[in-house]
């Protein structure tokens, strides 16, 4: 699959405080996903992003789809504590071969202190 | 709460030993996936079942993997023989065939001695 790049691999913040993480693609991607992991659990989606340019919140949560659909950033506002854990992101091409296979990131981990 | 389970959570086996693996899809998704997640390779799909047919089973060893799904509420991927690298967590994530969303299970965490 295509080489997704995440970054940064990891931040230690104060709770509070803004984050920001963004993954670059070489290949154009249809959709964009987020996903955030506990440990021990399966990765959750977050975000999905459909279109070119597309700029989605959930919560304190806001994702964009890059213009040139090879990248994508996820902002958290004003983060809490259970916003600890790895976070994914996933680029999707559909095509014949691979359907709706998707491509992940190697994820960035977040810590937050009280 | 429609959820992706998966069996066992954990097992610990010894090479050579077969391994099994099962994955109850949310009912009525009509796509599987089988990813493999590992601190080195992150998470890398294995599997890929679409009204339980194989679409895509192009990153999974040939020689030693096998995925199939019985039916449409079991997916199974069995190793045969284990090896120690195949140490890892195996997810399962199950969606609709037309959207672009996985749900994926808890895991099955294997650890091959």
């Amino acid at each position: 699959g295509q080489q997704l790049n995440q970054s940064p691999q990891s931040m230690f913040i104060q709770e509070g405080e803004d984050v920001s993480m963004n993954c670059t693609s070489s290949s154009i991607f249809n959709t964009w996903l987020w996903y955030k992991q506990d440990p021990g659990e399966g990765p959750v989606l977050l975000i999905a992003l459909y279109k070119a340019g597309e700029l989605t919140s959930n919560g304190r949560l806001t994702a964009q789809f890059g213009i040139t659909r090879k990248d994508s950033f996820l902002n958290i506002s004003a983060s809490i504590p259970s916003d600890v854990g790895i976070y994914f992101c996933a680029g999707q091409v559909l095509n014949s071969n691979s359907g709706y296979a998707l491509n992940f990131g190697k994820g960035t981990s977040l810590l937050v202190t009280p | 709460d429609a959820r992706v389970t998966q069996t066992p959570r954990d097992k610990v086996t010894e090479m050579g030993q077969e391994v099994t693996m099962r994955c109850q899809p949310i009912l009525g998704h009509n796509t599987v996936f089988w990813y493999r997640q590992t601190m080195m390779q992150g998470l890398e799909l294995l599997a890929y079942f679409r009204n339980r047919a194989p679409l895509d089973d192009s990153g999974m060893p040939k020689d030693r993997f096998s995925a199939e799904m019985p039916d449409a509420t079991l997916a199974t991927l069995k190793i045969q023989p284990s090896e120690p690298r195949d140490s890892a967590v195996y997810f399962c994530a199950s969606g609709l065939d037309g959207g672009n969303e996985q749900f994926f299970g808890p895991g099955t965490r294997l650890t091959v001695l």
